[in-house]
């Protein structure tokens, strides 16, 4: 079965500073990976994803992941924090099971930023 | 052009009643997804539907859920007998087709049972 795990909970940084979130998944074949991000009483909104080719991928509002099969981790980077990205932070693994791209995500990790 | 629609936004209902949550995906987008977001169980799939095809209902967690999808469009999620676990953030997602695909997701319904 597949599965991610996210292993902070809440991560705090100052406004300027760089920010790496951790994932990890399982999964019995090459995965699809996905970092969405969603703030209060929204829904989720997609930052980047990859499939397939390049490792290192580029999203929206500056952030980039980098999907390393060794390590099965998919780490969300982003250079400079901007009050405005605090929000939280889900990844997801699918995969094409039967034709379908059904999510699994992890738990999530509320990132705070301090002015 | 118009994103994945919810309503309603909020339900509120009693513990045993009936309810139908319901879901416009974008147009065009053949692929539909339920999932479900609770405190207890964080975000967890619930059912897919991929054009004509039979629904993928795996997630569903009691046969007190169901949910259909007409004409290929809109898709309702109905909850019957209603328990308190059943209160959460119900959120809907549709993509081109299924497989390497992204979904685009819905704002929700929150749904409280009292």
């Amino acid at each position: 079965a597949q599965s991610v795990t996210q292993p902070d909970i809440h991560i705090t940084v100052s406004e300027g500073a760089s920010l790496e979130l951790r994932c990890n998944y399982s999964y019995g074949a090459t995965p699809y990976l996905f970092w969405y991000v969603q703030s209060p009483g929204q829904g989720l909104q997609l930052l980047l994803k990859y499939f397939s080719g390049d490792t290192l991928v580029q999203g929206i509002k500056g952030f980039e992941a980098e999907f390393k099969r060794s390590q099965s981790s998919f780490n969300l980077r982003k250079p400079s924090v901007h009050w405005s990205d605090a929000a939280e932070y889900f990844c997801a693994v699918g995969g094409n099971t039967g034709g379908g791209n059904k999510l699994t995500f992890g738990t999530g990790t509320q990132l705070k930023v301090e002015l | 052009g118009a994103g994945v629609s919810q309503s309603p936004s909020n339900k509120v209902t009693e513990k045993g009643k009936d309810v139908e949550l319901r879901c416009d995906p974008i147009s065009g987008h053949t692929a539909l997804y339920w999932y479900r977001q609770s405190l207890g169980q964080g975000l967890e799939f619930l059912i897919y539907f991929q054009g004509n095809s039979a629904p993928d209902k795996s997630g569903l967690p009691s046969d007190r859920f169901s949910a259909e999808r007409t004409g290929g469009s809109v898709s309702t999620l109905t909850i019957q007998r209603t328990q308190q676990e059943d209160s959460a953030v119900y959120l809907c997602a549709s993509s081109i087709s299924g497989g390497a695909f992204e979904q685009y997701f819905g704002p929700g319904t929150r749904l409280t049972v009292t």
